[in-house]
Formats: C-alpha cells, structure tokens, sequence
C-alpha cells in the first residue's frame, strides 16, 4: 500500500475554505486516494474519493495533481462542525483491500 | 448512502471476560469487513480483515486466539475479546465495503473499558 504524507495540524478560520494537502508519490497508476474524517469519539466518516480527476460533491472537493503524487482536500466554507482529524489513504477500490491509516491532520476550526 | 451499525457502543468489564462487539451493514451485502483498535490520540490501527463464511487473516502482532472474528453473514461480523484484561482497553472500530460509490463505510465504534 502507498504511503501519505500529512501535515500534523492546521487551523482555519470559520466560513473560510480550508485546504488540507496530502502526499502519495508512491501512489500506483490503479490507486485511489480516499479522505475520510474522525470527530471524537466516532468512527471515520467518508468524505471523498478519486483517481485522477478532480472531484467534488456537497462535502469538499478533491484536487488531485496531474502526476497524482499529491492532492489537496477543500472544505469551502468550514465550519466549528468541521474540527476533526482528517485522513489521506490512497488503495484500490476492490473488494477485500484494506484501508490502512497514517496519522492524519488535526483540523481545528477556530470562530 | 451504506450504513454500517455497530453494537454496543460502550461496554464495561471485568478482567478475564469475555466481551462480544456486532458490525452489522444495514442496507447493504458487505463481502468483506475490517476491524480496527484506536487507543487515545492514536490512528485507527488494521486488526484483522474479515470475509463472509472463511477465516479472518489477522494483522502482523495480533493474537488470532485473542481477538476472534466470525464473518457468518454478507451483513454481519462478529469481534470477541476473549479473557480481556486492562490492556484491551479501547476503541473498536469496524468497517464494510459495499456500495462501490461511497468507498469503505465505518460503524460509529464501541469504547472497551476492562476493569
């Protein structure tokens, strides 16, 4: 399985966008990159997931470098609701393939 | 979208029980669950990868005794803490593969407390 590379931490304001990068460049040409969320205390929570195309539905959209070594997940307007931990996971969308967590981005949303 | 429920969300016990934590996808036939450990401030940690009606293969440094798995049904995986002791104190999390659209769905987690 790929690696990512994250950020430990960032802060962004409320109502503004909040741009979380990630780095895959080990990332295989049939690998998804998958961002998922963790609020405290619950399970991960699925936001996006893409190949190679830039991606967008009514959570966040994914930017994904034309190389695919790296992305970028936004959160257009972020509210204090958004304060999680973020993961980057790149793996195959198959049955029987493991997702496998690094440590994530501790996204904290301050008013 | 996929569900996946997870039962009990909390539980308490003594040490040298036995604890039984459900995964149960909702809406969907889920092929393949997966089984996670989360301690405080931590990642999620991959215990065991289960598939219906054959044995789950268990990450690297996880008891297979210890921690048994039982994947009987497309919608139903079983995680049993066997003699729990304080050091399995935890966050279990499950996971299930179903509608390809939305990726690998998550249960909501049981918080293990072995007193």
């Amino acid at each position: 399985d790929a690696k990512t590379t994250q950020p430990p931490s960032m802060d962004c304001a409320e109502g503004r966008a909040a741009n979380l990068p990630c780095n895959h460049s080990t990332i295989s040409g049939n690998e998804y990159v998958y961002w998922y969320r963790q609020i405290h205390s619950q399970g991960p929570q699925y936001i996006i997931h893409g190949l190679k195309n830039n991606e967008t539905n009514e959570m966040a959209s994914l930017i994904i470098t034309e190389d695919r070594k790296s992305s970028t997940l936004i959160l257009p307007h972020a509210t204090l609701r958004d304060t999680a931990v973020y993961y980057c996971i790149v793996g195959l969308l198959e049955y029987g393939n493991k997702l496998v967590f690094g440590a994530g981005t501790i996204l904290r949303v301050k008013s | 979208g996929a569900v996946v429920s997870q039962h009990p969300s909390w539980v308490i016990c003594k040490s040298g029980t036995s604890v039984k934590i459900e995964c149960r996808s909702l809406d969907f036939q889920a092929t393949t669950m997966f089984w996670y450990r989360q301690f405080p401030k931590q990642s999620l940690m991959l215990m065991a990868t289960s598939n219906e009606g054959s044995k789950a293969t268990y990450e690297q440094g996880v008891e297979k005794d210890k921690f048994l798995i039982n994947h009987a049904s497309l919608t139903l995986s079983t995680l049993t803490v066997t003699s729990a002791h304080p050091e399995d104190s935890s966050f279990y999390i499950c996971s299930a593969i179903g509608d390809r659209s939305y990726g690998y769905t998550f249960g909501s987690g049981t918080r293990l407390t072995v007193v």
